[in-house]
């Protein structure tokens, strides 16, 4: 089974609507990355969660890490059409030596 | 724009032949990474360099080799392609290669296999 779990795989919200990413992993883990990725364009760094309870916002996306430090969730306030994309989640495992394990995907579309 | 360049865009080839794919860290990073992202096996960890050395070895194929340069420049040789190598290739750096540090991804290599 995938290390690293993302739901959902696909999102379609209507634009000003509030969304929830999850990301969840089999084990604890060191950091948690979340990536934002326009289809077959490169990865653009959102934020990095390190500290169990751990919460960052960047504009209108809140990322928080839980307690347990193997799930995060990825919040997106007022949905606009340019937050539409694929998120990744990246997981930093012990014994990873810094490589990046990485979710599937969660494919949003925003519709206007 | 994140700093990281990678050479050519897209790539088609055929089967059996060799490629070499380039990237340039953001100026000071010493690490780089090497990820293959395909449709069935999302993205996955090939391989890292610190500073000319190799650091950690993922998911790579003995068919894959990789070498960073003295300017830090990394190159990934794909020998022997097959259909299956078709993917988008990229590549990452930080700047110490240490865990918990920021990796910035470059725009990728669309290689193509035919």
């Amino acid at each position: 089974s995938q290390e690293l779990e993302q739901s959902p795989q696909s999102l379609i919200v209507q634009e000003g609507k509030n969304l929830t990413i999850n990301c969840t992993s089999s084990k604890t883990l060191y950091g948690l990355y979340w990536y934002k990725q326009k289809y077959g364009e490169g990865l653009i760094f959102l934020m990095m969660l390190q500290k169990g309870g751990e919460e960052k916002s960047h504009e209108k996306i809140t990322a928080k890490l839980d307690e347990k430090k193997q799930q995060s969730s990825l919040h997106i306030t007022a949905s606009q059409p340019s937050h539409a994309g694929i998120y990744l989640c990246g997981a930093d495992y012990p014994g990873s030596q810094g490589n990046l394990i990485f979710g599937k995907g969660t494919k949003l579309s925003v519709k206007p | 724009d994140s700093g990281v360049t990678q050479t050519p865009k897209h790539l088609i080839t055929a089967t059996g032949q060799r490629v070499t794919l380039r990237c340039s860290p953001r100026s000071g990073d010493l690490s780089v990474y090497w990820y293959q992202q395909s449709l069935d096996q999302g993205l996955q960890f090939l391989i890292q360099y610190y500073n000319g050395e190799e650091r950690a070895k993922g998911n790579i194929l003995e068919r894959f080799s990789a070498q960073q340069f003295p300017d830090l420049h990394s190159e990934l040789n794909l020998s022997s392609l097959e259909l299956g190598d078709s993917a988008l290739y990229f590549c990452a750096s930080s700047v110490g290669g240490l865990r918990q540090e920021t990796q910035y991804f470059g725009p990728g290599t669309r290689l193509l296999v035919l």
